[in-house]
């Protein structure tokens, strides 16, 4: 039961776009439309920012995206600010359980 | 508003069992709308699914932990609760409860309850 592989950081400026790509397997990412994406700030509870694999919670901006294709899941934010500085986790339905990703630490630059 | 809040001791001795609750307000556990998560951070570290539970008492985990881990609920209090056994300083971490839709898409999280495991 190996956790989601997601790159441990990226970068980018102000107003550029970055992708955080999430790779498992067909017994989770590539088997079910049910993968999460969680920003965290540092010292907070997680936040939902994408659920099964493109929809956005309310509240959530429309510059946060996400798409699957076969066991790789991405989340794309457009448009980056300052804010948006912080660890992203992915998570993904697998079978009665659910698997999250390693995280990965976006710098705006 | 719907409102998660963690509560237990902060520190367990190793080989002890840690025991939290999570009380939820602004919504009803016996809706049976949710599931009711236990999710953990290690400092520094990453998260981990525990296990959910839903209303009616059935119980998911983590494959990893199964065996030591034990969710319950109760809907009278409106509250969830976590026990881990035989714990070890690996054991150490934020550990959150939060509202699941039931497929690991949590909505609302608690603050957070760190519990450290040291003699």
């Amino acid at each position: 039961q190996s956790a989601l592989t997601q790159p441990a950081s990226v970068s980018g400026s102000p107003g550029q776009s970055i992708t955080i790509s999430c790779t498992g397997t067909s017994s989770d990412v590539g088997g079910y439309n049910h993968v999460s994406w969680y920003q965290q700030h540092p010292g907070k509870a997680p936040k939902l920012m994408i659920y099964d694999v493109s929809n956005r919670p309310s509240g959530i901006s429309n510059r946060f995206s996400g798409s699957k294709s076969a066991n790789t899941a991405s989340l794309t934010i457009s448009g980056l600010q300052a804010d948006d500085e912080a660890d992203y986790y992915c998570s993904s339905y697998a079978t009665s359980w659910v698997v999250f990703g390693g995280g990965t630490k976006l710098t705006v630059l | 508003q719907v409102q998660l809040q963690e509560s237990g001791p902060g520190l367990v001795k190793p080989s002890q069992t840690l025991s939290l609750t999570c009380t939820v307000s602004g919504d009803s556990i016996s809706s049976g709308n949710h599931y009711w998560s236990w999710i953990r951070q290690p400092p520094g570290k990453g998260l981990e699914w525990i296990g959910y539970t839903y209303y009616s008492g059935i119980t998911y985990y983590n494959p990893s932990l199964k065996g030591r881990v034990t969710i319950s609920v109760d809907t009278s209090k409106n509250q969830f609760s976590l026990k881990v056994s035989s714990v070890t300083a690996a054991d150490t971490a934020v550990y959150y409860c939060a509202r699941d839709g039931s497929h690991g898409d949590n909505d609302y999280w608690g603050q957070g309850n760190l519990v450290t495991v040291s003699s």
